[in-house]
């Protein structure tokens, strides 16, 4: 049984350009949720996607973006990138409710 | 404004040692407490949790003591090893299952 795979691994970007990252999610799991950790921190919630619709969202502003699609597979979009925009982008997916969230490896991002 | 705070920020123990890790929150609504272990370059996995409705959870050489009227928890690791070396996280539920996470703490178990 897969648990939560996330693509890339690593990838690097220049300030200004836009980032697609990709993660599916444990088989079972129709919900998925994104966090962005930056180095010697704790995981920050980006947003959280639930029947193909934004369920609820955290404090980033709106060049972050989502999408969830019907096989509950999940992108996160990143516009206009900043150099503090540098960080491991988590996904995590869990069952619909207030259920355990299993995390993925992360994509590291770095942003030049 | 961090929800959930985290103490120590780092920790070293030997071997057989009994590493504690503590979390203080203020917000009510709160109603899941996981913990999470991270090794570097990976991401956090989940360890144990507990609601607030219980005082204590074991599993394995994992433990949370858990005081609702303080609005603490703290995590106790039996019998530590070296291969428990990892940050460990603290996170609070609230909402539609968004969680709030900790600063994290660096374990390190010398052999």
């Amino acid at each position: 049984d897969a648990g939560v795979t996330q693509s890339p691994t690593h990838l690097i970007k220049t300030r200004g350009q836009q980032v697609t990252l990709r993660c599916s999610p444990k088989s079972g799991h129709d919900t998925v949720s994104w966090y962005q950790q930056a180095l010697g921190q704790g995981p920050q919630f980006i947003f959280q996607y639930y029947e193909e619709e934004e369920r609820q969202r955290g404090n980033f502003p709106d060049r972050f973006s989502g999408h969830q699609f019907p096989n509950y597979s999940s992108e996160l979009n990143v516009n206009a990138l900043l150099l503090g925009d540098s960080a491991l982008y988590l996904c995590a997916s869990s069952l619909s409710g207030p259920t355990a969230q299993y995390f993925g490896p992360g994509t590291r991002l770095t942003v030049t | 404004q961090q929800q959930v705070k985290q103490s120590p920020q780092s920790l070293i123990v030997q071997k057989g040692g009994i590493p504690i890790i503590n979390c203080a929150y203020e917000n009510t609504a709160f109603d899941y407490f996981p913990w999470y272990q991270q090794f570097p370059g990976k991401g956090p996995a989940l360890l144990i949790a507990i609601r607030p409705d219980v005082s204590e959870k074991k599993e394995g050489r994992f433990t949370i003591s858990f005081n609702k009227s303080a609005k603490q928890f703290s995590l106790h690791i039996m019998d530590s090893q070296p291969g428990d070396s990892a940050t460990y996280f603290c996170a609070a539920r609230a909402g539609a299952n968004n969680l709030f996470f900790g600063t994290g703490t660096r374990l390190t178990v010398i052999p």
